[in-house]
């Protein structure tokens, strides 16, 4: 089976704190990976998407970074947290061919402090 | 670019009521369309697809058909139940745009009462 693990499932860190939210994936080789952030009552935001080991597209300027050290490992990072960064945050995965659909880990609630 | 645009919510139906979620979609190639389905505090999961026109996916009694020519998805169940109380997200994925990305509707709210 194809299986996203997220954690932590919840995280409550203080303004101006690092953050490091961690998802790695089984199953499958080589899948594009992404983080999607959903504020509170909205949709969801597209952060950062990767094709392969250290490639990374940021969607919209932020205060976060991504980072891809390993095949099946995407990490999203800050150096300083604002409140505005707290929300629910998703990875997913998709195969590079084949099926088109998206799969999505359980998701981090991060509320910033 | 890509967008989708949901039926705003939230819902609120009796039980065995009829549903109904629009979902319109513009997309510079053919995409494929989905919905997904997020329940209380967890992530996404795939509700149903459809890869071209005319296709109707399907799952857990919701239907969706892909209509180009009013480039549409709109998702229906006949008879909600109590347990469908989610927020449902439409979606497209255009194969022609770099990364493979999915654009997500805002996502609308169905709440089913007994």
């Amino acid at each position: 089976s194809q299986t996203i693990h997220q954690w932590p499932a919840t995280l409550v860190q203080p303004v101006g704190s690092p953050l490091s939210l961690e998802c790695t994936v089984e199953g499958t080789s080589n899948p594009n990976l992404y983080w999607y952030r959903q504020a509170a009552g909205r949709g969801l935001q597209l952060l950062f998407y990767s094709v392969g080991i250290g490639q990374i597209s940021s969607e919209v300027p932020q205060n976060l970074s991504a980072s891809r050290p390993q095949d099946r490992q995407f990490i999203l990072s800050s150096k300083k947290l604002l409140l505005s960064d707290s929300g629910f945050y998703l990875c997913a995965r998709r195969r590079i061919s084949g099926t088109v659909e998206a799969f999505f880990g359980q998701g981090t609630r991060l509320t910033v402090v | 670019g890509d967008s989708v645009t949901q039926m705003e919510g939230p819902v609120t139906l009796s039980e065995e009521a009829f549903l109904t979620i629009n979902c319109t979609y513009t997309a510079t190639g053919y995409p494929s369309l989905f919905w997904y389905v997020q329940y209380p505090g967890e992530g996404l999961q795939l509700l149903l697809k459809a890869t071209k026109a005319d296709d109707k996916g399907s799952n857990k009694g919701f239907e969706a058909t892909y209509r180009k020519e009013t480039t549409s998805f709109h998702l229906e169940k006949g008879s909600v139940q109590v347990s469908d109380s989610a927020v449902y997200f439409c979606a497209l994925s255009d194969q022609e745009t770099s990364g493979s990305r999915l654009t997500f509707g805002e996502g609308t709210q169905l709440t089913v009462n007994p």
